[in-house]
């Protein structure tokens, strides 16, 4: 059964600072994996997909690579703004196009 | 983008009462959707995954007569809590795959609904 772990849990950094957000899966027969934001009371907003032939994608200041091998992801945030203050969640895909999340990393970027 | 709808955004009901929310795909056909729940501080638990004109499937330990889904068409999908209690106050979330796009696996969320049952 595919687990997805996020560490860290919380995370707390000033205005400015780059941070690393990690994901972990234990089955690496995954079809693709996303990272996605949610906003306190609110739905999903999709950040990144990576497909499994994929090894990184980039969008803005947002990095996330993929180590399929090794069953592990990162997102990468640069120069972080308050504005990304929200939970981050990390999602794998298997074969059957359900989507198996992790438990997210909340983050807060202190002015 | 394509965008999916859920309604309503929050309801709150008494216990004992069914409440039906419904999830619409309103610029694609989806082929697939499906139906998540999150509890307070917790992650997205897939609750069943619902094709339209077949019946849904459930994860284990999801009960199917408790959340009845119905998805008679390729852009809508209901979720009927039936009977509910306290304990199924919940945030509710659906995601929709398109029919016919390029298989990237993308799928798109609705922005969910907030149920409180009293």
């Amino acid at each position: 059964k595919q687990e997805v772990t996020q560490i860290p849990a919380a995370l707390s950094v000033p205005e400015g600072e780059n941070l690393v957000l990690n994901c972990s899966f234990t089955d690496s027969a995954i079809y693709n994996l996303q990272w996605f934001r949610q906003d306190p009371g609110k739905g999903l907003t999709s950040l990144l997909l990576i497909q499994s032939s994929q090894r990184e994608q980039t969008s803005g200041r947002l990095n996330a690579s993929l180590d399929k091998s090794s069953g592990r992801s990162t997102l990468y945030i640069a120069a972080s703004q308050p504005g990304d203050s929200a939970t981050y969640l990390c999602a794998v895909m298997d074969s059957s196009y359900k989507l198996i999340f992790g438990s997210g990393t909340r983050l807060l970027v202190r002015p | 983008g394509a965008v999916v709808s859920q309604h309503p955004s929050w309801v709150i009901c008494k216990s004992g009462t069914s409440v039906k929310i419904e999830c619409r795909s309103l610029d694609f056909q989806a082929t697939t959707m499906f139906w998540y729940r999150q509890f307070p501080k917790q992650s997205l638990m897939l609750m069943a995954t619902s094709n339209e004109g077949s019946k849904a499937t459930y994860e284990q330990g999801v009960e199917k007569d408790k959340f009845l889904i119905n998805h008679a068409s390729l852009t809508l999908s209901t979720l009927t809590v039936t009977s509910a209690h306290p304990e199924d106050s919940s945030f509710y979330i659906c995601s929709a795959r398109p029919f016919g796009a390029a298989n990237t696996g993308e799928l798109f969320f609705g922005e969910g609904s907030r149920l409180t049952v009293l």
